[in-house]
């Protein structure tokens, strides 16, 4: 069985710029949701895929958006970067849209210069 | 607004002691609570869930705890260890999910 991969593990980005960060789930999930967590923070919820669709969101602005791919891949991208937006970005799935237990990976760290 | 609240200050126990943490939930009714270790530099990992229906589940040495009167969850490690040191978060599920900002425990040999 696979874990949850994210890639990559560290970036450094400049104010304005856009980024995209990558999560591969778990074998058998169909579920994927992102969490931005600042230090010392808790894991915030940004959004959730469920079978290509976005189906929850969570207080963050549009430039925040994501993909999930056919074999239920995922994307986040962040636009108009802003230095605020510096956090750990953590990608995780589940098998289905409940309650199943979150299956996290070890996260991007992300710096804004 | 929603939250989940844990005691943000570091917790010291005893090698040997029971860690008992404690999660207390405002303006919101999760239909479950979830407890995540996390060590430094990595994902959280999925310790135990209990639905608001459930008093309480154990799994080897830990415990949680659901009071819907309290609005309150405990989490308990008996027989703690130093490898037991981490963050320990606890998240509540409803529609959406909110995370507290997690207490670090510290097991002193």
């Amino acid at each position: 069985e696979t874990g949850v991969t994210q890639s990559p593990t560290h970036l450094i980005k400049t104010r304005g710029q856009q980024v995209t960060l990558r999560c591969s789930s778990q074998s058998g999930h169909n579920t994927v949701s992102w969490y931005q967590q600042a230090l010392g923070q808790g894991p915030q919820f940004i959004f959730q895929y469920y079978r290509e669709e976005e189906n929850g969101r969570g207080n963050f602005p549009p430039r925040f958006s994501g993909l999930q791919f056919p074999n239920y891949s995922s994307e986040l991208n962040v636009n108009a970067l802003e230095l605020d937006d510096s956090a750990l970005y953590l990608c995780a799935s589940s098998g289905d849209r409940g309650g199943s237990p979150l299956h996290f990976g070890n996260g991007t760290r992300l710096t804004v210069t | 607004s929603q939250k989940i609240e844990q005691n943000s200050e570091a917790l010291n126990i005893q090698e040997g002691k029971t860690a008992t943490l404690t999660c207390n939930y405002t303006n919101y009714s999760p239909a479950y609570l979830q407890w995540y270790r996390q060590d430094p530099g990595r994902g959280p990992v999925f310790l135990l869930l209990i639905r608001e229906n459930e008093k309480e589940k154990r799994k080897e040495r830990l415990k949680v705890t659901f009071d819907t009167t309290l609005k309150q969850s405990l989490f308990h490690i008996t027989a703690s260890q130093p490898a037991d040191s981490a963050t320990y978060l606890c998240a509540g599920r409803d529609d959406k999910i909110i995370f507290g900002k997690g207490t670090r425990l510290h097991i002193l040999p």
